[in-house]
């Protein structure tokens, strides 16, 4: 079945710090991939997502780019912020499935 | 991005009695919503799948008869914690894909409903 790996955690960066979290993943088909992003007591957020080979997702100065040839998916960031700390999650999910497959999450800690 | 409410965002109750909670895309018609369950500082587990006027598909391990899910229309899903008991009190997050934004795929979440069952 589809599984997705994520780099463990937590990851503590002062601010300005380079950002990269690993991702990778084992799917049947050709998936969509994700990262969502969930702050304390909330629930998540799509943070970025690409739907095909090579695709870039990008937001708020994150980024990740869809590898097929390595399956991965790996977020990140020229330059963190003490705002970005949170829990990201990586997520695929295939287009006939309907449901996703969610990474263990990654705990990023940014201090001032 | 599109949105999504839950409601109660916080629920206590006594042990054995049901608490219901709903979900709502606000600005698009779902077809499908999942709920899912997170205990503290763990990844989402996917409780169900439900589309707008199906019965859900439950996940093994989770039981239908006690997580009642109803999809009565496309921008509402409610999940009844039935008989609920301390070992349900959890973090519940709802998630709704379909619809012209962001296709089947794309899945957007609640803020989340947190139950504690004393």
């Amino acid at each position: 079945g589809d599984s997705v790996t994520q780099m463990e955690g937590p990851v503590t960066l002062s601010e300005e710090a380079f950002l990269t979290i690993n991702c990778t993943y084992t799917a049947t088909g050709y998936p969509s991939l994700f990262w969502y992003v969930q702050y304390p007591g909330e629930g998540l957020q799509l943070l970025l997502k690409a739907t095909k080979a090579d695709d870039k997702g990008s937001n708020k100065g994150f980024e990740a780019t869809y590898r097929k040839e390595t399956t991965s998916f790996h977020l990140e960031k020229g330059s963190v912020q003490v705002s970005d700390s949170a829990v990201y999650f990586c997520a695929l999910s295939e287009a006939n499935a309907g449901k996703s497959t969610f990474g263990d999450g990654t705990t990023l800690t940014v201090k001032p | 991005g599109a949105v999504v409410s839950q409601h109660p965002s916080w629920v206590i109750c006594k042990s054995g009695t049901s608490v219901k909670i709903e979900c709502r895309s606000l600005d698009f018609q779902a077809t499908t919503m999942f709920w899912y369950r997170q205990f503290p500082k763990q990844s989402l587990m996917l409780m169900a799948t439900s589309n707008e006027g199906s019965k859900a598909t439950y996940e093994q391990g989770v039981e239908k008869d006690k997580f009642l899910i109803n999809h009565a229309s496309l921008t509402l899903s409610t999940l009844t914690v039935t008989s609920a008991h301390p070992e349900d009190s959890s973090f519940y997050i709802c998630s709704a894909a379909g619809g012209r934004r962001g296709g089947r795929e794309t899945q957007y979440f609640g803020p989340g409903t947190r139950l504690l069952v004393l």
